[in-house]
């Protein structure tokens, strides 16, 4: 099955500075690539995704990029605020029912 | 549409008590996942079903673990007898197909197995 790992565990950046989160998977047939924010106490949300069919995608202050040769995806936050503080998690779709595989997840502190 | 709904918010319970989780997917979606969060094992998928039948059920821990979908707008979780290992919150999520379109998740039910 698809195996999913993600680095950083912990990631702490002052404020307005750049933070990159980092997965690779294991199933070259993974065509769908999601992030999700998990604030404290609450669900995940999805924040962005991507397909396999591009390279990158932004969304303001977010933007993933997919590398399918080496098999791995980067969440980058830009000019990051104290609210981006939170868990993500990065996922991939595998298996024949295409179910999503997440990673371990990254607690990111914004320090003001 | 009020999202995906879970009730209860939260449960606590005796070791041994049966446990019922029960979730409404978001109306039109036709996939709908199971999962367990702990700090030790992050997020695992426990069950997917897809038009109310089930697809995948590896993730099921044990026996004692069983989910229904008797239509497409209610599925229960069910544990019996539970155990304090049981302890987690379990999110229940909905999609519109498969893997491959989004997930949208529930609030979460922390279930607490004293």
């Amino acid at each position: 099955g698809e195996n999913v790992e993600q680095h950083p565990s912990t990631l702490s950046v002052q404020e307005g500075d750049s933070a990159v989160i980092k997965c690779t998977y294991s199933d070259s047939a993974s065509n769908y690539f999601p992030w999700y924010k998990q604030e404290l106490g609450k669900r995940p949300q999805l924040i962005i995704d991507i397909r396999s069919n591009v390279g990158e995608k932004k969304d303001q202050r977010i933007a993933v990029t997919l590398n399918k040769t080496a098999k791995h995806f980067s969440l980058h936050i830009t000019e990051t605020q104290p609210e981006d503080s939170a868990v993500y998690f990065c996922a991939a779709d595998s298996g024949s029912a295409r179910q999503l595989t997440f990673g371990s997840g990254t607690q990111l502190t914004v320090l003001p | 549409d009020a999202g995906v709904i879970q009730s209860p918010r939260h449960e606590v319970t005796e070791m041994g008590q049966e446990v019922t989780l029960r979730c409404k997917p978001i109306s039109g979606h036709n996939s709908l996942f199971w999962y367990r969060q702990t700090m030790m094992r992050g997020l695992e998928l426990l069950i997917y079903f897809n038009n109310n039948v089930p697809i995948d059920d590896s993730g099921m821990p044990e026996d004692r673990f069983s989910a229904k979908m008797p239509n497409a707008s209610f599925s229960t979780l069910k544990i019996q007898p539970s155990e304090p290992r049981d302890s987690a919150v379990y999110f229940c999520a909905s999609s519109q197909s498969g893997g491959k379109n989004i997930q949208y998740f529930g609030a979460g039910t922390r279930l607490s197995v004293l």
